[in-house]
């Protein structure tokens, strides 16, 4: 497709199951970013991929959570130990370079909740 | 870190009016990016402007224009000629053009256009 797709949608999970959400950018997207969008707030930057380097992982709120771009294409934002306060959607974004003028284009988000 | 407001949770507005979204933002850097994005129930987040702060002219596309107060750190959204399709939240963005890797954003605003 020519947008950013994420998979699954929906994802309901148990506290304390590992889930593994999945983000697949437009084909050739240098950049990509993860974020994290509480019901009624803004998404809120997690984490930032040049390729497969990840350079910026401060926004990520324990170490329960890790991401990882191994071939610098589909990237996937993993949750260890799932906490009901991680209950969110989660948006992905890519931009086609690493210039700070480029576009972001979010994918539709995976709506996790959890129980 | 950079602060982004949005004060209205809720604005209408009745179709083929205009309507201004307001936003401020905290920061002491003197280059930045500020954008807003629309995201309509389908959760996928759409650039629909931004402006380079380092420019004094406001930027406009299309039906959208914005209102950029760097002195007072103010960025609002006018829409004109308000159509249905331009019902969604709107959220007011900032990135920083010395670490460009995170957005910041807004809570954002629940735009309803009224036929």
């Amino acid at each position: 497709g020519a947008g950013v797709s994420q998979s699954p949608r929906y994802k309901v999970a148990k506290r304390g199951q590992d889930v593994a959400l999945r983000c697949d950018p437009i084909s050739g997207h240098v950049s990509l970013f993860w974020y994290q969008q509480a019901l009624g707030q803004g998404p809120e930057f997690l984490t930032y991929f040049q390729n497969e380097a990840q350079l910026d992982k401060s926004g990520l709120p324990s170490d329960r959570f890790f991401a990882e771009r191994p071939e610098g294409s589909v990237s996937t934002l993993k949750i260890q130990r799932t906490q009901q306060e991680d209950s969110a959607v989660y948006l992905c974004a890519s931009s086609l370079a690493t210039g700070w003028t480029d576009t972001q284009y979010f994918g539709p988000g995976t709506r996790l909740t959890v129980l | 870190a950079q602060t982004v407001t949005q004060s209205q949770p809720e604005m209408s507005v009745q179709e083929a009016e205009t309507v201004t979204l307001s936003c401020t933002y905290d920061t002491s850097e003197s280059d930045y990016y500020l954008f807003w994005y629309k995201q309509p129930p389908s959760r996928q987040m759409i650039l629909v402007i931004r402006q380079e702060a380092y420019k004094q002219q406001n930027a406009t596309e299309n039906r959208f224009s914005v209102n950029f107060q760097k002195a007072a750190k103010s960025f609002s959204l006018k829409i004109s000629d308000s159509q249905l399709g331009d019902a969604a939240m709107y959220f007011c963005a900032y990135r920083s053009a010395y670490t460009g890797n995170q957005f910041y954003f807004g809570t954002g605003t629940s735009l309803t256009v009224i036929p």
